[in-house]
């Protein structure tokens, strides 16, 4: 256990539904993130929110939309999907996002998406 | 363009063995380098190296970072097959903190 976890642990969505994965952070940590697991390719950042003010977005389709409403909870909104989105959402966080914290990111345990 | 580097992708040893797994990395503003284990699902952290010629050891794990040829090894000594997992390096850039992770290395490790 990390301290980080995530709902739902899998999903399986047609490409006209809309739904919503959840991260929640119990470390008193500062800053979140989502990042995208596809196979064989490197792990992707998507989404940095830091005192949740959204810092860096990495050219994302619109598809994706984050949301934090508190330092405690993220969440990415997923509407009218493609199949080639079907991957391992990681959610993490850190201390900070740069300065003074460390820089060690602790991530839940993924969102396995499978978009039909 | 940032890149991280990680070889071999792959890497089949039996249990006793001692691997070394590398990143090398080309990042503007480099800030630390991180080394994670996957097995199933979330990378679990192992070792934060900021500063060159400084070994970090945990168990039969250690780690060195080389600042001036850009590039940190993993040892795993006395290989086990609970540490058959991707491992992954990843790089911080500067004061934006953004991860750059490398591919992973895919180690298994048979009995």
């Amino acid at each position: 256990e990390t301290g980080v976890t995530q709902t739902p642990r899998h999903l399986v969505m047609g490409m006209t539904n809309k739904k919503s994965l959840k991260c929640e952070q119990h470390l008193g940590h500062n800053a979140m993130y989502w990042y995208k697991q596809s196979a064989k390719k490197p792990l992707e950042l998507m989404f940095v929110y830091s005192l949740e003010e959204r810092v860096e977005n990495n050219s994302v389709p619109s598809r994706f939309s984050p949301e934090c409403p508190n330092s405690s909870h993220l969440f990415l909104h997923l509407h009218t999907l493609q199949p080639e989105d079907s991957a391992l959402y990681l959610c993490a966080s850190s201390q900070d996002r740069a300065g003074g914290g460390t820089d060690t990111q602790y991530f839940g345990p993924g969102t396995r998406l499978t978009v039909l | 363009e940032d890149k991280v580097v990680q070889s071999p992708l792959s890497l089949v040893v039996h249990e006793g063995d001692t691997v070394t797994l590398n990143c090398s990395y080309e990042v503007t503003n480099f800030r630390s380098l991180l080394w994670y284990k996957q097995e199933k699902k979330a990378p679990t952290f192992l070792f934060m190296l900021t500063s060159s010629g400084i070994e970090k050891k945990s168990g039969r794990l250690s780690s060195i970072l080389d600042k001036k040829e850009l590039f940190s090894i993993l040892n795993i000594t006395a290989t086990q097959t609970g540490d058959s997992a991707v491992y992954l390096c990843a790089v911080v850039r500067g004061n934006t903190g953004k991860l750059i992770f490398g591919q992973g290395t895919t180690l298994q490790v048979k009995p």
